[in-house]
């Protein structure tokens, strides 16, 4: 079974600076199968980046994303205070099937 | 606008059953598969089952299988979460969300409160 794990679990940092998520999966994944996700308190999830490196519509070109195999990073190039939330990693394996980090909480 | 809206979360015994409904709006519905997604309090995003385009095709989380049943009415745009046999463990927040490509989760509802206790 597959298990993922994000690093740092709490990032602070100041407006404008850029910050770095780490998700490493305990097993090689395609790439096309990992997404990243922005949750706000008492918000549903956003999806902010599928395929690994692909926006999602209406994401900010400061949200990019890249990796491969068993590592992957979400970098937001220049925090704004609306930044802060927790996200989420997920991967798509064949079992089991959707999988999610336990998150990376952003204070800003 | 594309949007999906979950309803029927409450308050339930444990063994006791709810059914949850997520009303579809903004998009083809019958074209995509759907997936409900559970937060328990304070705590991550966990994968509960999903549903093809045609209902045809199932899968679910080991910690609900034999207990939830997922399944969908295109006519109505809607997909349901039924629950039996709930557990204490099962309290959570659920989420509906759209399946876009490559397996992630496109559009997501607001979430319904689903709380087993006594």
């Amino acid at each position: 079974e597959i298990v993922l794990t994000q690093s740092p679990g709490t990032l602070s940092l100041s407006p404008g600076e850029r910050a770095t998520l780490s998700c490493r999966a305990s097993q090689t994944v395609s790439s096309s199968h990992s997404a990243w996700y922005q949750q706000k308190p008492g918000q549903a999830p956003r999806l902010l980046i599928y395929s690994a490196s692909s926006r999602a519509t209406g994401i900010p070109d400061r949200f990019s994303g890249s990796g491969s195999g068993t590592d992957f990073t979400l970098t937001i190039s220049r925090l704004e205070p609306e930044d802060s939330a927790v996200y989420y990693c997920q991967l798509y394996t064949s079992s089991p099937e959707w999988t999610f980090g336990q998150g990376t909480k952003v204070e800003i | 606008e594309v949007q999906v809206v979950e309803s029927g979360g409450g308050l339930v015994q444990p063994g006791g059953s709810l059914r949850l409904s997520c009303a579809a709006s903004g998009f083809t519905f019958s074209n995509y598969w759907m997936y409900w997604v559970r937060q328990a309090p304070g705590k991550g995003l966990v994968y509960v089952s999903r549903i093809n385009n045609d209902g045809g095709g199932t899968t679910y989380a080991d910690s609900v299988k034999g207990r939830f049943t997922i399944s969908r009415d295109n006519a109505k745009n809607t997909v349901y979460l039924q629950m039996n046999s709930l557990r204490a463990e099962d309290t959570a927040v659920y989420y509906c969300a759209r399946g876009g490509g490559y397996h992630a989760f496109d559009c997501w509802g607001q979430g319904t409160l689903v709380t087993v206790s006594s």
